[in-house]
């Protein structure tokens, strides 16, 4: 079962906007991480967000976690090119991190 | 500073052979992980490892073997192929607590089960 489900599954934009990309979670977390994996790559950490945080930036990314809804958003602003990939949430429960399917991101120049 | 390594990159194989996917850190992480990834299933985990000699299943365990006699490997074995193990696999490794730590992951291996 996927502890994480992200939406949309796909979202394109103009370089210079912002993307936002949504994640539901199923059960109690310790915490809620995102990815970024770049097509044919492996996975790369960007940000983790505790469960007793509520927001948290990272240079362009910003991730809020409202646990009461079992959700988290990630914001990147100012998308560049080299933001496409696919994005995906991880919920760490009880000793598992499991991963959503993940939003496929393309920004147009 | 090599990281993550998996080895090999592609691998076609046929139903029923055996065969077995490397994954090296030079980190000495304690953790290591083996993930598969199928589309409209995101990763799932495959096996976990705490540390060398122990070793535990994850979501989908079945028709996988691991083993981590040294620190620094985590082979994945598949006994019998079979065409549903056809995916793309990836190994990790994270430093300490493992489930609050970040994971590193490996470039992956392309397996096709004819």
């Amino acid at each position: 079962s996927q502890q994480g489900e992200e939406d949309p599954q796909a979202l394109s934009i103009q370089e210079g906007e912002n993307a936002t990309m949504n994640c539901s979670y199923k059960t109690s977390i310790n915490n809620l991480q995102w990815y970024r994996q770049n097509s044919g790559r492996g996975l790369v950490h960007l940000i983790l967000i505790r469960s007793n945080e509520r927001e948290k930036h990272s240079g362009r990314l910003r991730v809020t976690l409202d646990t009461s809804k079992k959700s988290s958003s990630l914001l990147i602003t100012a998308s560049r090119a080299a933001d496409t990939a696919s994005y995906f949430c991880a919920g760490q429960g009880a000793q598992k991190l499991v991963f959503g399917q993940g939003t496929r991101l393309t920004i147009n120049p | 500073d090599a990281g993550i390594t998996q080895s090999p990159r592609y691998k076609i194989t046929e139903t029923g052979r055996q065969v077995t996917l490397m994954c090296h850190q030079t980190w000495s992480h304690s953790y290591m992980f083996w993930y598969r990834q199928d589309l409209g299933h995101g990763l799932r985990l495959i096996y976990y490892s705490a540390a060398a000699d122990i070793t535990d299943k994850g979501e989908v365990p079945d028709g996988y073997v691991v083993s981590r006699s040294k620190t620094e490997n985590f082979p994945l074995t598949l006994e019998s192929a079979t065409r549903s193990q056809t995916s793309v696999y990836f190994c990790a490794s994270s430093e300490s607590a493992g489930w609050t730590d970040t994971q590193y992951f490996g470039p992956g291996t392309r397996l096709t089960v004819l």
